[in-house]
C-alpha cells in the first residue's frame, strides 16, 4: 500500500492568515491526489483532484499543488468556515489511502 | 445532486457480523464505483472496498477475508457486511461515490455515515 504522511498534524491561524499543509506519498503518484475536508460530526467533502484542480463550487482561497511525492494544500485569507481537519488521499492504486489528517484551529 | 442514504447498525457483539446499506437518489447508479470507508473515533479514513453497478468488487487486503460488498441496482443501493467484528472495527462507516476526474477516480459524494459500536 501507498503511505501517506501529512504534516504538520495541526495548525493554528487567525482569519485572514495564510496556511500550508504538505503531503508525502511513500512513492511517486504522478499527480493522482485529493484533499477533503472534514469538519466534526460530518463527512468529508471534496475539494480538489489532480493535486491542483478544485472540484466545482470550492473556493478559489483554497489551491493545491506538487507531483511525484510532495504535495501541498494552501489556503489564502482564511475564514470562520475553513476551521476543519483536512486530509490527503492517494488515487494512483488500490487501495486507496488517505493521510492521518491535518487539524486547523484557531 | 445525488444524494447518499445510510441506514445505521448500531451496536454489534464480538463476533458478529456488521450489516450496512447506502441508498442512492438522484444520479446515475452506472460510470462510478460505489465505496465503504471507515473512520475510528478520531482517527483517519480506512478504505474497506468498492463496486460498481455489474457487482464485481475490490477490497482492501487488509480486510479481504471478512469483508463483502453487494449490489441491488434495482434499487440503487449498495451493501456491506462484515464478519467476526471485534472492538477495533468500531467507527463510523461513510458510504461513497467514486468518479472518474482526469484519469483518476476520487471520492466526490459521501454519505452521512453510521456509528457502528462493536462492544460486549
Amino acid at each position: 500500500d501507498i503511505q501517506m504522511t501529512q504534516s504538520p498534524s495541526s495548525v493554528s491561524a487567525s482569519i485572514g492568515d495564510r496556511v500550508t499543509i504538505s503531503c508525502r506519498a511513500s512513492q511517486g503518484i504522478n499527480t493522482w491526489l485529493a484533499w477533503y475536508q472534514q469538519k466534526p460530526g460530518k463527512a468529508p467533502e471534496f475539494l480538489i483532484y489532480a493535486g491542483s484542480r478544485l472540484q466545482s463550487g470550492v473556493p478559489t482561497r483554497f489551491s493545491g499543488s506538487g507531483s511525484g511525492t510532495d504535495f501541498t494544500l494552501t489556503i489564502t485569507n482564511v475564514q470562520p468556515e475553513d476551521y476543519a481537519t483536512y486530509f490527503c488521499q492517494q488515487a494512483d492504486s488500490l487501495p486507496p489511502t488517505f493521510g492521518q489528517g491535518t487539524k486547523l484551529e484557531i | 445532486q445525488v444524494q447518499l442514504q445510510q441506514w445505521d447498525a448500531g451496536l454489534l457483539k464480538p463476533s458478529e457480523t456488521l450489516s450496512l446499506a447506502c441508498g442512492v437518489y438522484g444520479g446515475s447508479f452506472n460510470n462510478h464505483f460505489w465505496s465503504w470507508i471507515r473512520q475510528p473515533p478520531g482517527k483517519g479514513l480506512e478504505w474497506i472496498g468498492q463496486i460498481n453497478h455489474s457487482g464485481s468488487a475490490k477490497y482492501n487486503p487488509s480486510l479481504q477475508s471478512r469483508v463483502t460488498i453487494s449490489v441491488d441496482t434495482s434499487k440503487s443501493q449498495f451493501s456491506l457486511k462484515l464478519a467476526s467484528v471485534s472492538a477495533a472495527d468500531t467507527a463510523v462507516y461513510y458510504c461513497a461515490r467514486s468518479s472518474r476526474y482526469s484519469f483518476a477516480y476520487y471520492f466526490d459524494n459521501w454519505g452521512p455515515g453510521s456509528l457502528v459500536t462493536v462492544s460486549s
